[in-house]
This record gives C-alpha cells, sequence and structure tokens, in this order.
C-alpha cells in the first residue's frame, strides 16, 4: 500500500544534541511538508520541499534543517539551538507543490526531552 | 490571532445527536481542508472545498464553504463513538508569502462522543 511513513515513533533528545527524523513516502509525490504540533494547538509548517534538491523554509524554521536527496524521502533535523523541541511533528506529501492539492499526512514522531 | 479560527474548541456530544464545527477567516480561502486526528497520530484528509457554495458528504459528515469563501462548517448527523478525534481545517490563504500548496490550519476541535 502506498503511504507516508514516519521513524521512530517515540525520540528523546539528550540537551545539545541533534536528532533526526524520518520521513519516506511511495506516492510518488513531489511535494513534501514538515509540521509541528503542540498541545491544543493547530500545525505550524517548518519546512517544505516542492521538488527534489530544493526546499524553503516555512513558518518557523529556526533550529530545524532538512534535505531532499531522494524524491521520496525528506529528514528533518532537530539541532541543538532548537530550544523548545518537545513537540509532535508531522511530515506530510503531495502530488504536486502547486494548490488545492490534498496533503496527506504520516503518524508522526513525539520527540521529547530527556 | 490566528488567521483561522476554529469554534468549538471542544465538544462532547451524547451518541446520536448531531453536532457541527466551524471554520473561519477574515480572507477569503482558495481552499479550504478538513482533516480528523486521533489522538498521537497523524491526519486523515476527509474532505476539499474550492468552490463558494460547495457541499460535499461523506458517510454522515457533511462539509459546506460559504459563498464568500471565508467561512466553513463540518456537519455530522448522528454522530457514533467512532467519530471522536480531533478535527482540524486547514486553508489556502492569500497574501501569506505563499508560493505554493502550503496551508495555514485552525487549531482544532476536540470533539468526544458519550456512548
Amino acid at each position: 500500500d502506498g503511504g507516508i511513513t514516519q521513524s521512530p515513533k517515540y525520540l528523546f533528545r539528550k540537551e545539545g544534541q541533534n536528532v533526526t527524523l524520518s520521513c519516506e513516502q511511495n506516492l510518488n509525490h513531489d511535494a513534501m511538508y514538515w509540521y509541528r504540533q503542540d498541545p491544543g494547538q493547530g500545525l505550524r509548517l517548518i519546512y517544505y520541499s516542492q521538488i527534489v534538491n530544493d526546499f524553503q523554509k516555512g513558518d518557523i524554521a529556526e533550529g530545524y534543517s532538512v534535505s531532499r536527496e531522494k524524491k521520496e524521502s525528506f529528514p528533518l533535523t532537530v539541532t541543538s539551538a532548537q530550544k523548545n523541541p518537545t513537540a509532535f511533528y508531522l511530515c506530510a506529501s503531495s502530488i504536486s507543490g502547486y494548490p488545492n492539492q490534498p496533503q496527506h499526512f504520516g503518524d508522526g514522531t513525539r520527540l521529547s526531552i530527556l | 490571532s490566528q488567521e483561522l479560527e476554529q469554534s468549538p474548541q471542544s465538544l462532547i456530544v451524547q451518541e446520536g445527536k448531531n453536532l457541527t464545527i466551524n471554520c473561519t477567516s477574515s480572507k477569503t480561502l482558495y481552499g479550504l481542508y478538513w482533516y480528523k486526528q486521533k489522538y498521537g497520530e497523524g491526519l486523515i484528509f476527509l474532505m476539499m472545498l474550492q468552490k463558494g457554495g460547495e457541499e460535499k458528504s461523506h458517510e454522515k459528515i457533511t462539509a459546506k464553504l460559504d459563498e464568500k469563501k471565508q467561512q466553513s462548517s463540518l456537519h455530522i448527523t448522528a454522530s457514533q463513538p467512532s467519530h471522536a478525534g480531533i478535527y482540524l481545517c486547514g486553508a489556502d490563504i492569500p497574501d501569506t508569502n505563499n508560493a505554493g500548496n502550503m496551508l495555514t490550519f485552525g487549531g482544532g476541535t476536540r470533539l468526544m462522543v458519550k456512548p
């Protein structure tokens, strides 16, 4: 079945450590997105990529980095510069980066600080 | 203030009752999406509305977009425990430096259905 796979489901970070969240899709979608969700709040866009080897900052990119070397993969690194990383992270993809294309989501990764 | 306001923030209904969730913007929306999320899981796409006055239904869930394309409602008929979860609206809002398919989301409505 086609879909979006995020791993791991739970992740713990020590102070000063970088961690990488994986997002893989086999839907042949061009566009991919990373969102952050805090308790009781909606989603906020961290980074997005409309095509391979290209990505753009979203609303809250500080302290995060991404790469898009393959169409299927869009990993997110939470760096030590992100002072409040505890949140639920969601990856999404859409057929293209043009408007009016529904985004489809993975099951999320919950990141906590040790 | 959020660009997309959802109301109510939470809702508890008795099984079998109808309910409505609203999503409102001060700007005209290019596209409006409804998603459902179970706690700790990803978002499930429900429906997309693009045209003013558009209405779509799937099983017992109906979504409408008003003529001005500034407000959408999600109506559930004869609610069941399986309808419980968080409902989020997302929209393509113009004039937000949006060069593509970036969505702005409302804060979500947490629905509980009592058996």
